[in-house]
């Protein structure tokens, strides 16, 4: 597609509910990243995957975050047992470039992001 | 990654040039500047990076000090489009691309 995107754009879901959060990157990008974002807050890195494989999870809060991208294209957030504290925008981004090597070619793009809302 | 330090927030008045500054003083040498900025609710935009040299492009220009413990993104015609959140980021090169944001500056463009 043109660009990131990201689906539902708004959820709102009861407490102790699961949701998932899908993530559609550019076509072609090896890299793809989770973002969480709280009101006022710079974004928080989550977990990222090159290709299928899950490279980094350590800024994924608890075990009740997981996250997948089984055939290395289209990825989803799950959080389970939402709490009230889960609510904020979640924010997917792809790169071209597995390696992070800088360059312009080699810039990261941002979904839209995925806004949830625990009641 | 190393930490930064920004202000949280600068005024400008339109057509004039926004110079946002930021320190990372504990930049290790294979770090480098990158710059994001994020407008209102959208996502975050990447803007430019550098190691050492000055650079620019059709957005900005990153001026990044001898010592490389400072640098500071400058909007040489600001306009009310450009007001914004803007982020300073230090990474090092490779093992992904993974981005670590602090609080940024936010910058607000004004007749």
């Amino acid at each position: 597609g043109a660009g990131v995107s990201q689906s539902p754009r708004y959820k709102v879901t009861k407490r102790g509910q699961d949701v998932a959060l899908r993530c559609d990157p550019i076509s072609g990008h090896v890299s793809l990243y989770w973002y969480r974002q709280a009101l006022g807050q710079g974004p928080e890195f989550l977990t990222y995957f090159n290709y299928e494989a899950q490279q980094d999870k350590s800024g994924l809060p608890n075990d009740r975050f997981s996250a997948e991208r089984p055939e290395g294209s289209i990825s989803t957030l799950t959080i389970q047992r939402t709490e009230q504290r889960d609510s904020a925008m979640y924010r997917c981004a792809s790169s071209l470039d597995p390696t992070g090597v800088p360059s312009s070619g080699n810039t990261i793009y941002f979904g839209e992001g995925s806004w949830l809302t625990v009641v | 990654d190393a930490k930064t330090t920004q202000p949280p927030s600068m005024d400008c008045a339109e057509g004039r040039a926004a110079n946002l500054p930021c320190n990372h003083s504990t930049i290790s040498g294979n770090e480098y500047v990158y710059w994001y900025r994020q407008i209102h609710s959208q996502g975050p935009q990447y803007i430019i990076h550098g190691l050492k040299n000055n650079e620019t492009n059709e957005m900005a220009s990153l001026i990044i000090t001898e010592d490389r413990k400072s640098s500071t993104l400058i909007l040489p015609h600001a306009t009310l489009r450009d007001t914004a959140v803007y982020y300073c980021i230090v990474r090092v090169t490779g093992g992904g691309n993974k981005l670590t944001f602090g609080t940024g500056t936010q910058l607000k463009v004004e007749l």
